[in-house]
Parts: C-alpha cells; structure tokens; sequence
C-alpha cells in the first residue's frame, strides 16, 4: 500500500528566504510522484509532477523537486519565496489512479 | 481555472438532513473522483467514476453514495447527516493519459448544524 508523510505541518519563512518542504512516501512499486497547492479557499491546483525520466522536475513559478528513489523522498524547493506562495502544500504518491495525499504543509511567507 | 466546476459553493443544513453536491468534470474527461476535506482528516479519497461505472471506493461512509451520468457529471449524495460530515468536498477530474494527473474543482462548503 502506498502512503505519504509531510514531515512538517507548518513552515514559517520570510520574503526572498529559501525554502524546503518535505515528503516522503512509501510504496512498493514504481510511482508517480506530485505536488499540489492550495491558496485559501480554492481547490487544490497541480504544482509539479514526477512520472519518469529526470529526477529533477521544475514547475514555471520557480520551484522544484527532486525524486530520490533510495531514500524514498521527492522534497520540494524555492530558492527565494514571495508573499504570494503562502499556500497549503500537498504531497501525492500514485500507484494507479487513485492518488494519496499527504496531510499538508502549510507555507506562511512573511515579509 | 481548472475547468471542473462544482455546486453549490456552501451549503449549511441541519442534521439528519440530505444534500447533493454536484460536479461537472473537464471537457473530455472521464473520471470523476470525489474527495472529503476535513482538518482532522485531512485530504480523504471517497468514490471514483469512470465514464459512468464506480471504478473504486475509499473511506466512503456507508451514508454516503454518488453517481456519475451518462454527460459525465456527477453528483454526491450525503444523507442523515453528522456534525462530523462538516467538510470541504472536493471533485476532480482526470484524462486517461496516464500521466495520473487530477484536476480539482473549487469545492463545495458544507457546514451541518
């Protein structure tokens, strides 16, 4: 079975910092890995994705993951943050198509 | 805009009483997914449809059914319902592209007095 784990509920930073928010998953085949965020009372909008290929994957507004087969993580990453990434972050591992989610992480930006 | 739109935006009702959540999925999708988002929960898979047959099931309450018909829209019915049914429920749709990507509706609000 499939399962993922945000290590982190909330992560505080300010304006123009770098920023990680952490994932791992468990699973025991082949997956694909996502990363969805959620802006106050929205839906959840696709960031990043990870189906093959390159383990370095970058979405358009700047940030990015990393898949690390070995220690089963796939962590996100913004070298310099704005005010407007303050969101709710989700971490998605897919077997098939039924994806789980992790419990979320919640970027707050300051200025 | 994802393209998946959901009805209503809130709904607050009492308890014990029925509601439907309406979703209709993009433009040649044929999955429809249903979701429960609570805080202590968190983000919870209910029921998947594909092109109108229920293709899985998740921690769907026994009180809780949907269908998805034949213009691919679906519709969540919950009933007899708890205070602890007061949640964000979520839609997404899907293209089977296999790229297992969801495209998530706007939500609909639902708070049980």
């Amino acid at each position: 079975a499939q399962s993922v784990t945000q290590l982190d509920s909330q992560v505080p930073v300010f304006e123009e910092a770098p920023v990680e928010l952490r994932c791992n998953y468990s699973s025991s085949v082949s997956v694909y890995l996502f990363w969805y965020v959620q802006y106050p009372n929205q839906g959840l909008q696709l960031l990043l994705k990870y189906l093959s290929g390159s383990t370095l994957v970058e979405s358009i507004n700047g940030f990015e993951a990393e898949f690390n087969k070995s220690q089963t993580s796939f962590h996100l990453r913004k070298p310099s943050v704005h005010i407007s990434d303050t969101a709710e972050y989700f971490c998605a591992v897919s077997e098939s198509y039924i994806p789980t989610f992790g419990r979320g992480t919640s970027l707050i930006v300051h200025p | 805009d994802s393209g998946v739109t959901q009805t209503p935006k809130h709904l607050i009702t009492a308890t014990g009483q029925r509601v439907t959540l309406r979703c209709s999925p993009r433009s040649g999708d044929l999955s429809v997914y249903w979701y429960q988002q609570s805080l202590d929960q968190g983000l919870q898979f209910l029921i998947q449809y594909y092109n109108g047959e229920e293709r899985a099931k998740g921690n769907i309450l026994e009180r809780f059914s949907a269908q998805q018909f034949p213009d691919l829209h679906s519709e969540l019915n919950l009933s007899s319902l708890e205070l602890g049914d007061s949640a964000l429920y979520f839609c997404a749709s899907s293209v089977k592209d296999g790229t297992h990507t969801q495209y998530f509706g706007p939500g609909t609000r639902l708070t049980v007095l």
